[in-house]
């Protein structure tokens, strides 16, 4: 297994601001993930964060609107840039291991 | 058709109940079937991991696949307050690249165990 902690573990932001989400993994691995989950919804992946690589993202979420960044094994940001009300969710980090993946705590965001 | 359905619930039972809790899918390349537990504010904790069709026990969790249906079961015996909590079934592919890690997940099960 691995232990997963989030920075923040919430937030509440103003419109047309950016938010970096951290994750911090107490182990080295290769895949790190980012979902969100959306309030009655389920989880939805973002994007895939290798090291040394570019993230990898999933149909609907870009770039430009949630640059990665992997600088090393145990460590990833995920960034909510010019956030609107409707980015309001919870953003979750995982770690692959093996065929499976461990979560994080989640960001819990709020966009006024 | 969603590629995997689960009834949201809620789901209310009393206290020592048997407790099922099921999803179905679309996808057969579906391989590695996972339950997570969601406690309220908190995190998906993994529960049950399953790669095979047949029964997996751990304490009082069952977890059951049937591939050829495409549904997989989590039976919860002797339910506690503690079980409270929303349940998450999870899958993915077998694939090489390393893409086999990404999960497909049910909008989850809302479970009340009642004292």
């Amino acid at each position: 297994s691995a232990v997963i902690s989030q920075k923040p573990s919430r937030d509440i932001c103003q419109r047309g601001t950016s938010l970096t989400i951290q994750c911090q993994v107490d182990s080295q691995v290769t895949m790190m993930f980012w979902y969100r989950q959306q309030p009655g919804q389920s989880l939805t992946l973002i994007a895939t964060a290798n090291q040394g690589s570019e993230a990898t993202y999933e149909s609907g979420f870009v770039i430009d609107k949630f640059p990665i960044s992997r600088p090393n094994l145990t460590f990833s940001t995920l960034t909510v840039s010019n956030m609107s009300p409707e980015d309001s969710s919870i953003y979750l980090c995982s770690v692959a291991v093996q065929e499976t993946q461990y979560f994080g705590p989640g960001t819990r965001l709020l966009v006024l | 058709q969603k590629e995997v359905e689960q009834d949201p619930g809620p789901l209310s039972v009393p206290e020592g109940a048997i407790v099922s809790l099921n999803c179905t899918y679309s996808n057969s390349a579906f391989q590695y079937f996972m339950w997570y537990r969601q406690y309220s504010r908190k995190g998906p904790e993994l529960l049950m991991y399953t790669y095979s069709s047949g029964n997996k026990e751990d304490g009082r969790f069952t977890a059951q696949v049937d591939k050829s249906s495409k549904y997989i079961s989590l039976f919860i015996r002797d339910s506690q307050p503690s079980d409270s909590a929303t349940y998450l079934c999870a899958m993915s592919v077998a694939n090489s690249g390393g893409s086999n890690y990404k999960l497909t997940f049910g909008k989850g099960t809302l479970l009340t165990v009642n004292p």
